[in-house]
């Protein structure tokens, strides 16, 4: 069964160090999603992407945050210089479309430490 | 701007008895309204869905309820067993471009 990668699984970093998660979506899905779950906490939204382009972000998703779909196939979500508060698990997720049918499929998650 | 409200935070119920999660949510415009579980260490996965012209769907042990007049929906799980313990999170979706998760609840399942 077809399912989105991540990669990294863990990641340990540095504050004011650049960070790039990577995201494999599922083949035929064209809506992507950055989503951000810290500890034990809900599960956030950051950015959708389709068609190339970001299509809608939350207040969380500010200027040191940006994604990209290099190739036909990674996603990726970068953060140019991380914060303590950037420490989460990160997922990405893929839907095959945006209607009323559009379950979210998730990667394994992509868990950031910053020290 | 869109948000969802999930209560309770935490319920424990005994293995057998049904358990009930209740969630409400702002947007009128929200057309679909998945229900998603979280094993611990783990990544959500979809366990049931319904969609705004339908009052209640069921599949097996689980069943969700919606009340768009009121503007909320339930999750009901009947016969508990232990490995249904996890967190549960409900969602909804405009039809635009993202699903918005209500704070989850963790449902302990005690045998």
């Amino acid at each position: 069964e077809p399912e989105v990668t991540q990669t990294p699984s863990h990641q340990v970093t540095q504050m004011g160090q650049e960070v790039i998660l990577r995201c494999v979506p599922i083949s035929n899905h064209l809506y992507f999603y950055w989503y951000r779950q810290i500890l034990g906490q809900k599960v956030e939204f950051l950015v959708s992407f389709y068609n190339n382009e970001i299509s809608e972000k939350s207040e969380i998703f500010d200027d040191q945050f940006s994604v990209e779909r290099p190739d036909g196939s990674n996603f990726t979500l970068k953060i140019r210089s991380t914060k303590l508060e950037d420490s989460a698990m990160y997922f990405c997720a893929s839907r095959e479309d945006r209607g009323v049918s559009g379950e979210l499929f998730f990667g394994e998650g992509s868990r950031l430490t910053v020290l | 701007g869109e948000n969802v409200e999930q209560h309770p935070s935490t319920l424990s119920v005994q293995e057998g008895d049904s358990a009930v999660i209740k969630c409400t949510y702002s947007d009128s415009a929200s057309n679909y309204f998945p229900w998603y579980k979280q094993e611990l260490g783990k990544r959500p996965q979809l366990i049931i869905d319904i969609r705004s012209n339908v009052g209640e769907k069921k599949d097996q042990r689980i069943a969700v309820t919606l009340n768009k007049t009121a503007k909320h929906f339930s999750l009901h799980i009947t016969e508990t067993q232990p490995e249904d313990s996890a967190v549960y999170f409900c969602a909804t979706h405009t039809g635009g471009f993202k699903t918005i998760f209500g704070a989850g609840t963790r449902l302990f399942v005690k045998a």
